[in-house]
């Protein structure tokens, strides 16, 4: 397997455009997360889904954020409109069963938005 | 909800050298601990998981072990290498199984 695929690898766009993050799971995986990752706040989860249904989504911030799974092999994570506090990494992980058997993490996206 | 902390925040140690990286949670109500390693750039990759039930997981030169009593499990990795830089991440699952709770990590450099 290729494992998560996450597009694109880099991202550059000024505040106030809209962004949209793309993500592949692992063949045959039930779950699927979205993360955060910046140096002040470490990782946060920003939703999760199972079986393509959104679970919790508390942690996404507010709602300029936005994420959808309309299949098994797809899932995209949208921001619109971006700002500049947006910049971070944002990784997607896929696995069986939730948190009772090891996320496997894409490469992650990298943010700057300007 | 689950607070996970890891100390220290950074470590530098020669190469050569056995070290201990610590991970301490609140809820001691755990289905497992997981270790991850990540390197500049990239995303994590799982190490080790240690179910509930047990006290070590070993895998190489890396050995976990969870004591969930005290909420605590250490990485102990046994002769460092240069090539063990990165930053180490513990999580633990919720009470529900479905997701994870991540530490801080902790940021290795093993120096040549």
């Amino acid at each position: 397997d290729a494992g998560v695929i996450q597009s694109p690898r880099h991202e550059v766009t000024e505040m106030g455009q809209e962004v949209t993050l793309r993500c592949k799971p692992i063949s045959g995986h039930d779950y699927l997360f979205w993360y955060r990752q910046t140096m002040m706040r470490g990782l946060e989860l920003l939703i999760y889904f199972n079986n393509n249904v959104p679970i919790d989504d508390s942690g996404m911030p507010e709602d300029r954020f936005s994420a959808k799974m309309p299949n098994a092999s797809f899932s995209t994570l949208k921001i619109q409109p971006s700002e500049p506090r947006d910049s971070a990494v944002y990784f997607c992980a896929s696995s069986l069963a939730g948190g009772l058997r090891t996320q496997y993490f894409g490469p992650g996206t990298r943010l700057l938005v300007l | 909800k689950q607070e996970v902390t890891q100390i220290p925040a950074a470590l530098s140690v020669p190469e050569g050298e056995n070290l201990v990286l610590n991970c301490s949670f609140t809820d001691s109500a755990i289905y497992n601990l997981q270790w991850f390693r990540q390197d500049p750039g990239k995303g994590l990759t799982s190490l080790l998981l240690i179910q509930s039930s047990q006290r070590e997981q070993t895998s190489g030169r890396l050995n976990a072990s969870l004591d969930k009593s005290s909420g605590r499990s250490t990485l102990y990795i046994a002769a460092s290498q240069p090539g063990d830089s990165a930053t180490y991440l513990c999580a633990v699952p919720s009470n529900t199984g479905n997701q994870f709770y991540f530490g801080t990590g902790t940021s290795l450099t093993v120096i040549p």
